[in-house]
């Protein structure tokens, strides 16, 4: 099973780029990366997911190295609306569906 | 669509009493989940279901039984509720198939107390 680990908290200011780094030395020729953004009192939601180099969508983008030990979550320009907690998972679709969620990275974003 | 909903919002339990809590999705999605998440901590898996009929144990089953009623409808039982059980209870389903590796949709959550 693929056990990720992340910084526990960061902070940044408006208007900078952050980025947030998750280990996963275990993961599988199958799984594929994925990061969740959760609010308080609300339920994760989807930001972005990839399997290797690079992927970027309107938020966000997911850079992954060719071994995918690890990868890093890059938020362009945040705002006060990003403090957040982002948890980095790893997918695993073997036979015992093991999605095994890390602590989570809570960001606060300063004026 | 309303996406994933759960119900009840709150709840208040005592010890050794029972409940189930219900969650539906409206997205047509085969694989439905439920999740604990205690105070500063990540969500951990109690049970998920792939499909229609099928469940099976997640990381902390113990406590909880489950039951997929329909496509839409997968609900989470606590026969006999211990203070240990106390989270906050998220529902989530997402389409999964032979190599589809998408999103999952989270309802609002269910916050029990047990005393």
């Amino acid at each position: 099973l693929a056990k990720t680990t992340q910084p526990i908290s960061m902070d940044s200011y408006e208007g900078q780029e952050v980025n947030i780094t998750c280990s996963h030395n275990n993961i599988a020729t199958n799984d594929y990366i994925t990061w969740y953004q959760q609010f308080p009192s609300q339920g994760p939601r989807f930001i972005i997911q990839g399997y290797k180099t690079k992927v970027t969508n309107e938020v966000a983008s997911l850079f992954i190295p060719a071994d995918r030990k690890s990868s890093t979550l890059s938020l362009p320009r945040v705002s006060l609306s990003d403090t957040a907690v982002y948890y980095c998972l790893v997918d695993s679709l073997d036979s015992n569906y093991q999605l095994i969620w890390g602590a989570g990275t809570k960001l606060i974003i300063k004026p | 669509n309303a996406g994933v909903t759960q119900t009840p919002k709150f709840q208040v339990l005592k010890t050794g009493q029972s409940m189930t809590l219900q969650c539906a999705q409206d997205m047509n999605h085969n694989s439905m989940y439920w999740y604990r998440q205690d105070p500063g901590m990540g969500l951990r898996l109690i049970y998920y279901s792939a499909s229609e009929g099928t469940t099976d144990k997640g990381e902390v089953p113990n406590g909880y039984n489950v039951s997929r009623l329909n496509k839409r409808e997968f609900s989470l039982r606590l026969e006999s509720a211990a203070p240990s059980q106390t989270s906050v209870y998220f529902c989530a389903s997402r389409k999964t198939g032979a190599s589809s590796y998408n999103e999952q949709f989270f309802g609002p959550g269910t916050r029990l107390t047990v005393l």
